[in-house]
């Protein structure tokens, strides 16, 4: 079956602008996760939907991103105004039932701010 | 917090070595421990799943290996193939209190393996 699909592959933007980021989970995994990938940080958890809640927002930058989850099942991540250190790869994750699950990752998206 | 260590950061050897991949975590308060690969431009792939009750887990050439009580986990390669060469990362399952389940990654062992 289809995997996890996120869009665009690849994001160029200018500072202070707000984009959004998109996540396709698994059909029927109903736990999402997003996590952000930059030089010198490794890979980081941002926030977790189990359904449409998020029980955990705590990996979040600052309140400049925001995530939401419709139906159980899209994801959007937002990032309002932009800054160079928002660039990296954001990566989407869905598992069949919870966080104790195996996760199974999307390709990322690449974001580069100008 | 869940500190996880990786070593070597980089590893190049050539075809056909059996080779280990080390792992270290700061808290053992895990539920499990999570083996990834992820190739260049891509996402990642998970490739085992130690549960803390277990001791080890295989895949085919692949056998990763957990103690919980001195916080390591390895993961063992053998017969390498130039198709193993990729970033290995591993992550743990913080158990219990508001990160339960949150994954913790290493920054991850960049793999060659050279015909």
């Amino acid at each position: 079956g289809a995997g996890v699909s996120q869009s665009p592959s690849n994001k160029v933007t200018e500072k202070g602008k707000d984009v959004e980021l998109r996540c396709d989970p698994i059909s029927g995994h109903t736990a999402l996760y997003w996590y952000r990938q930059s030089l010198g940080q490794g890979l980081e958890f941002l926030i977790y939907f189990q359904g449409n809640s998020a029980p955990d927002k705590s990996g979040l930058p600052s309140d400049r991103f925001s995530a939401e989850r419709t139906g159980g099942s899209v994801s959007t991540l937002t990032i309002q105004r932009t800054q160079q250190e928002d660039s990296a790869v954001y990566l989407c994750a869905s598992s069949p039932r919870g966080v104790l699950d195996t996760q199974y990752f999307g390709p990322g998206t690449r974001l580069t701010v100008l | 917090k869940q500190e996880v260590t990786q070593i070597p950061a980089a590893l190049s050897v050539p075809e056909g070595e059996n080779l280990v991949l080390n792992c270290s975590f700061t808290d053992s308060a895990i539920y499990n421990l999570q083996w990834f690969r992820q190739d260049p431009g891509k996402g990642l792939t998970s490739l085992l799943l130690i549960q803390s009750s277990q001791r080890e887990q295989t895949s085919g050439r692949l056998n990763a290996s957990l103690d919980k009580s001195s916080g390591r986990s390895t993961l063992y390669i053998a017969a390498s193939q130039p198709g193993d060469s990729a970033t290995y990362l591993c992550a743990a399952a913080n158990a219990g209190g508001t990160s339960y389940g949150k994954l913790t990654f290493g920054q991850g062992t960049i793999l060659t393996v050279h015909p």
